[in-house]
């Protein structure tokens, strides 16, 4: 069974302030993704990270696929209200026509104003 | 362009009644279709999935099914609710060979 694990699982920062997520596991992706949720809401794509050590940048929210491709991390930058909400990372399967994501525990992510 | 309808948006039921969710999409054939229930504020966990009409995966035993009578079309069903059945049930779609889903906006179902 794949599990995904995301630290910490609430933060609550001020508006300006950086900030990290992480997302790990002890299993091997073949593309890890990152969505957002809003309350109510289903979760919205984000990011999809492929090859081990890519770094994808969306405007404030740099994404990281690690190295061995089991782990990833969101930082954002300068963080403001509307980044306010549940991040979900997610894992495809390794194998080939396997589709299915396995999704992490979630971060819950408040900012200030 | 592809859209995903989900309904109904929120559902209270009692206990041993039975259930249907129905969730469509638009604009893309032969989807890959997924049913998720989400525990509040928290992960997801994968109840069904289906690569095809009438082909249906169950991840996990529970009190629920569920069917796809058309190519766009994925139903999540009960026979009879069981308090533990209540939560927030999301419906999804993937294109075949790639991993980015699409979410319908859930069902908040209470059981009670």
């Amino acid at each position: 069974t794949q599990l995904l694990e995301q630290s910490p699982q609430f933060l609550s920062i001020q508006e300006g302030e950086n900030l990290t997520v992480y997302c790990n596991s002890s299993s091997v992706f073949s593309s890890l993704q990152w969505y957002r949720q809003e309350p109510g809401e289903g979760p919205v794509l984000l990011v999809t990270v492929v090859t081990g050590g890519e770094v994808k940048k969306l405007k404030r929210l740099t994404f990281q696929f690690g190295d061995a491709r089991k782990d990833s991390s969101l930082h954002i930058t300068a963080a403001q209200p509307g980044d306010t909400g549940l991040y979900l990372c997610a894992g495809a399967g390794s194998n080939f026509g396997n589709e299915k994501l396995t999704f992490g525990t979630g971060t819950r992510l408040t900012i200030i104003p | 362009s592809q859209t995903i309808h989900q309904w109904p948006a929120t559902l209270v039921q009692p206990v041993g009644s039975p259930l249907s969710l129905e969730c469509t999409v638009e604009g893309t054939s032969n989807p890959n279709l997924y049913w998720y229930r989400q525990a509040a504020g928290r992960g997801l966990q994968l109840l069904f999935y289906s690569v095809g009409i009438g082909q249906i995966s169950s991840e996990v035993p529970q009190n629920l099914s569920a069917s796809r009578p058309q190519d766009r079309q994925f139903i999540l069903s009960s026979k009879k609710l069981l308090l533990s059945d209540s939560g927030f049930y999301l419906c999804a779609w993937s294109v075949q060979g790639a991993s980015g889903y699409t979410f319908g906006s859930g069902t908040r179902l209470t059981v009670v």
